[in-house]
């Protein structure tokens, strides 16, 4: 069962440049989210997908963009990188339920480094 | 609005010895409630959920928690902490009907041998 993938594991940026992390799920899960994790601060909502053809800003949206391209795949995108968007990205999704008692299941990771 | 603190950024035990980890929520609905643990260049695990339908919630691991509503609190217990735990740990709610997730700022265990 491979879950949540997030590919890369690892990148490394300079400033200005563009990026896009990939996410697909394999549990046929309707909403999908992408995160970012700074020491101290938790986990912050950038983005998520509460269904296919649907995606709404978190707490933190800004200098990103997403794309639900269908069921499986949520990606992210940095259109234009900087220094202050270095972090660790998590990718996640959740299956249907009664209001939140579903949880969230996530991937490994992508953490980002932009020079 | 709703939040979530976590008491203690850090705690240390030692192997063997009982863990409490402390969570406190603010949520104007009836929360669902999630222990997460996270282990070093790993994503988040669940742990354990609270749902309404017990306020004792057991999890893996030999974790548990309890839900007390008029404390505001879910915390999360071990009898004996074993070196394997040491890692970091959130308290998260979600609003009822809610699609997001609430984070705690995380506690690190740390367990001596």
């Amino acid at each position: 069962n491979a879950g949540v993938t997030q590919t890369p594991k690892f990148q490394v940026l300079k400033t200005g440049q563009s990026m896009t992390l990939q996410c697909a799920q394999d549990m046929n899960h309707n909403s999908m989210y992408w995160y970012r994790q700074d020491p101290g601060m938790g986990l912050r909502l950038i983005y998520y997908s509460a269904s296919e053809g649907t995606t709404d800003k978190g707490e933190v949206p800004n200098g990103y963009n997403v794309s639900r391209l269908n069921k499986r795949e949520f990606s992210l995108r940095l259109e234009s990188a900087a220094p202050s968007q270095t972090s660790v990205y998590f990718c996640a999704s959740r299956g249907p339920g009664q209001g939140g008692n579903q949880p969230q299941h996530f991937g490994d990771g992508t953490r980002l480094s932009i020079l | 609005a709703q939040s979530v603190t976590q008491l203690d950024s850090h705690v240390s035990v030692s192997e063997g010895t009982p863990v409490l980890l402390r969570c406190n929520y603010s949520s104007s609905y009836s929360p669902s409630l999630f222990w997460y643990v996270q282990h070093p260049n790993k994503g988040l695990q669940l742990l354990l959920k609270y749902t309404s339908a017990a306020t004792l919630v057991k999890g893996i691991n030999g974790f548990e928690a309890e839900f007390k509503k008029s404390e505001t609190s879910f915390h999360l217990t071990k009898p004996s902490a074993h070196m394997s735990d040491a890692a970091e740990y959130f308290c998260v709610v979600t609003p009822d009907s809610s699609y997001k997730l609430i984070f705690g700022s995380g506690t690190r265990l740390l367990v001596r041998p």
